[in-house]
């Protein structure tokens, strides 16, 4: 158990709906990030937030969007789904950057969501 | 953009043989990790190894690193059953502010028992 929750596990849905994924990471990391994978495209980075504030920006559609609260949980809201948005989508997280090297130190992944549209 | 990218594609070996596999990446790093993962969940982080180390062990983990060839490669050794599963790895690119982790699209692992 890496100690990140990501909810719900599974969520079946349809063409041009809107979705939220939730993910709580590790008690005391800072910074969370958002990965899609699918079978035909890897494991792409989406977006990271440190603290509250986004702190890096991937291949994340403008129909994608997501925030960390003050509680330091975050949120990914995907709109207006399309077919090829089904994948799973994984929640990290990771302590404190270290700021003056730009160093990333490991990343504790969650269990995922896995998406279906439909 | 700098991408870390795994060769083979996919490994099938015995249990109890080594397992070697293969990364390759674009530019200057800071640190490059292996993560695992089996099928449908979470990574799992095996290894850091930062760009002025050369080689690092973890139980059966063997990593090394080669900056001016811009390759690393994982070795598993004594596999087991247990270990089938995706490897994958990550660079973290040196002076690139804000550019985050790139994993590359993974090795499958099989291992026969």
């Amino acid at each position: 158990d890496s100690g990140v929750t990501q909810t719900p596990k599974h969520l079946i849905t349809a063409t041009g709906q809107r979705v939220t994924l939730r993910c709580s990471p590790r008690s005391g990391d800072l910074s969370v990030y958002w990965y899609q994978q699918s079978l035909d495209q890897g494991l792409q980075f989406l977006i990271q937030y440190y603290n509250g504030e986004e702190r890096a920006k991937g291949n994340i559609l403008e129909r994608f969007s997501a925030q960390q609260f003050p509680d330091l949980h975050s949120e990914l809201n995907l709109s207006s789904l399309e077919l090829g948005d089904s994948a799973l989508y994984f929640c990290a997280s990771s302590s404190r950057l270290a700021w003056a090297s730009s160093s990333y130190n490991e990343q504790f992944f969650g269990p995922g969501t896995r998406l279906t549209v439909l | 953009s700098q991408q870390g990218e795994e060769d083979p594609q996919a490994l099938s070996i015995q249990e109890g043989e080594n397992a070697t596999m293969n990364c390759s990446y674009k530019t200057s790093i800071n640190n490059l990790q292996w993560y695992r993962q089996n099928s449908g969940r979470g990574l799992v982080h095996l290894i850091l190894i930062r760009s002025n180390e050369r080689e690092k062990h973890s139980g059966r983990l063997r990593v090394t690193l080669d900056t001016s060839k811009k390759s690393s490669s994982l070795l598993i050794t004594a596999s087991r059953a247990a270990d089938t599963a995706s490897y994958f790895c990550a660079t973290d690119a040196a002076d690139s502010g804000n550019t985050p982790l790139v994993f590359g699209k993974g090795t499958r692992l099989s291992v026969i028992a």
